[in-house]
């Protein structure tokens, strides 16, 4: 089976511009969350994607957004980019709302605001 | 707000000491996970926990939930270099992983 894969790994962009990262999830999961994680702190949930839905959001800004695909694959995009949002973006997937089963991270983007 | 405290925040064992990783929660929650990341690396998945008195064991690291008292531990037999890493639990609540602040495990010759 497949595991989690991301991209792009390395990323950096100027204050005020757009991202796109993506995220491919693992082979039979139908669940895709996404984390931002700076550098030296534990990993903050953004949202997460359930039948193509959002399905719980943290404590995020309207300018994070993000899709799942019929494949189940998503793609996180944040607006109008702050400096603050230098960090490494973790997805993860998992079967159903991964309570069972645990969720499988990717090796995440690393993303750099400059 | 569910809160998620794990201590100590730094360990720093000698090869071949037996130590103990605490993670306490907040909130209700039978959902209980560990991972570890490498620098800059992503999470590994070490054990799902799922119900009050769940232990599981893989290798040198056994971890155990007690969901009454809100508390998971991980517990570290016989440390060797390569369990170093930075450790997290994570409580599941409303579809979402809450994480701790994070153990990072130092150990040395």
């Amino acid at each position: 089976e497949t595991g989690v894969t991301q991209s792009p790994t390395h990323l950096i962009k100027t204050r005020g511009q757009q991202v796109t990262l993506r995220c491919s999830s693992q082979s039979g999961h139908n669940t895709v969350s996404w984390y931002q994680q700076a550098l030296g702190q534990g990993p903050q949930f953004i949202f997460q994607y359930y039948r193509e839905e959002e399905n719980g959001r943290g404590n995020f800004p309207p300018r994070f957004s993000g899709l799942q695909f019929p494949n189940y694959s998503s793609e996180l995009n944040v607006n109008a980019l702050e400096l603050d949002d230098s960090a490494l973006y973790l997805c993860a997937s998992s079967f159903f709302l991964g309570t069972d089963y645990g969720y499988t991270f990717g090796s995440g983007t690393r993303l750099t605001v400059v | 707000e569910l809160k998620v405290e794990q201590n100590p925040l730094f360990l720093s064992m000698q090869e071949g000491k037996n130590y103990t990783i605490y993670c306490n929660y907040s909130t209700t929650s039978d959902r209980l996970y560990w991972y570890r990341q490498d620098p800059g690396k992503s999470l590994e998945s070490l054990f799902v926990l799922l119900s009050n008195g769940a232990v599981k064991q893989e290798g040198r690291l056994m971890a155990s939930l007690d969901t009454k008292a809100r508390l998971s531990t991980l517990h570290i037999t016989a440390a060797v270099h390569d369990l170093s890493a930075t450790y997290f639990c994570a409580v599941n609540t409303l579809s979402k992983l809450t994480f701790g602040t994070g153990t990072r495990l130092q150990v040395t010759l």
